[in-house]
Formats: C-alpha cells, sequence, structure tokens
C-alpha cells in the first residue's frame, strides 16, 4: 500500500488567494482526519469524515476553511481567502475507526502552507 | 477539553544514555498512543496502551500507562541517533474517534 498520500508537498502563496490541499487515503480505512501543526499550538484536529460524511468539524478555524470528501479515495481542504496565519503543515491521516485503537492513524506526509 | 502536556519540552542527550519523557493529563482516557515524527514526515504510531498499568516493550522502548489512565510514560534505553524526533502521545476515547495530541517532546541524541 502505498500510504496516505497528500499533494502538494508545499505550497506558497500569497494572501487573499485560494488554496487547495487534496488527500487519498489508504483504501479501506473508513475514518479521514485534518490535522494542522504549528510549533505554538502543535497537532490540531481541523475535522474528520466516516464513510465521506463530515462528523466532526469543531476545529476548523473559520469559515474561510472547508474540507469536503467527495467519495472514499479523496478528500480536500480549501481556505479562501487565505492569510499569513494559516502558513502550517496540514496532514491528512485516515484509520480503521475504534479511536485508531487497534491500528493508529496513518498519516501523510503533509503539505507545507506558506501564505506571504 | 481534554489536555495532553508533555515533558521535557526538549531533551538533547548523548548516544548511549537513557532517557524518560512523559505525558500527563487531568483526564481519563481509554487508550493512549505514542507516535515519532520525523522531520518533513507525518507521525508514525510506536504503541497502543490500553489497561491502567500496562507495560508494553518495543526494542529498547518501554511504554507505560499509569493506574488511573491519566498519564503514560516513555522509557528509551541506551538512546541511538535514530531515535531522534518528535515524540507525541495521544489520547482516545470509545465511542470517539478522535484522538487529542499531546504538546510533544523534541529529542536529539548527540552522537
Amino acid at each position: 500500500d502505498a500510504g496516505v498520500i497528500q499533494s502538494p508537498r508545499h505550497e506558497v502563496t500569497e494572501m487573499g488567494q485560494e488554496v487547495t490541499l487534496r488527500c487519498k487515503p489508504i483504501s479501506g480505512h473508513d475514518y479521514l482526519f485534518w490535522y494542522r501543526q504549528t510549533m505554538m499550538r502543535g497537532l490540531e484536529l481541523l475535522i474528520y469524515f466516516n464513510n465521506n460524511v463530515p462528523i466532526d468539524d469543531s476545529g476548523m478555524p473559520e469559515d474561510r476553511f472547508s474540507a469536503k470528501m467527495p467519495n472514499a479515495s479523496f478528500s480536500t481542504l480549501k481556505i479562501q481567502p487565505s492569510e499569513p496565519r494559516d502558513s502550517a503543515v496540514y496532514f491528512c491521516a485516515s484509520s480503521h475507526g475504534t479511536g485508531g485503537y487497534d491500528y493508529g492513524y496513518t498519516f501523510g506526509s503533509g503539505t507545507r502552507l506558506t501564505v506571504v | 477539553t481534554q489536555l495532553l502536556e508533555q515533558s521535557p519540552q526538549f531533551l538533547s542527550i548523548q548516544e548511549g544514555e537513557n532517557l524518560t519523557v512523559y505525558c500527563n493529563s487531568s483526564s481519563v482516557f481509554s487508550s493512549l498512543q505514542w507516535y515519532r515524527q520525523e522531520p518533513g514526515e507525518g507521525p508514525v504510531l510506536l504503541v497502543t496502551v490500553v489497561t491502567g498499568g500496562e507495560v508494553k516493550k518495543l526494542k529498547r522502548l518501554t511504554f507505560q500507562f499509569g493506574d488511573a489512565r491519566k498519564d503514560s510514560s516513555l522509557h528509551i534505553t541506551a538512546a541511538q541517533p535514530g531515535d531522534t524526533g518528535l515524540y507525541l502521545c495521544a489520547g482516545s476515547n470509545f465511542g470517539n474517534e478522535k484522538l487529542t495530541f499531546g504538546t510533544g517532546t523534541r529529542l536529539t541524541i548527540i552522537p
């Protein structure tokens, strides 16, 4: 298995531009999570899906952020408009469920977003 | 909100030394996981502990879950440069798929 695939690996954009981050989870995993990591705040859960349905989006910082999962093999996280404070590493992770109890989460390599 | 505090935040030691890092919370968790993250990569699962007092060993790494399931420790024996990385604990509760991650310990092993 190729693992969780995220693209792009790096994104540099100007303030006000739209940014779309992409994720392909591991086949057969029914949970997908989007996290954001910064030095100041560590790993923060933004939103997670179960069987393509958003379950908890309480971590989404504001309306500028949106996430979709149109099918079991693809998810996007969109920021529109982007701001410098959105600069962070964004991770996608997938799991079989049960709180990651048995198998844990499998993380992608992340997208490093820089908004200038 | 359940919080997980890890200590120390940074640790730098010589190769061959032993070390322990801690993960503490005021809340009870059903299970706790430890992950290691290397630069430019996502966290990778090391172990899951679920029973209060449980001890698990992974080669030179020993993980313990506190009796009250509010804390955990990771002990590394004879540290090697390959152990360098960010160590994260993460807690979960049955019926909730979310993992709450700790603040992390950034470990550097000096050859």
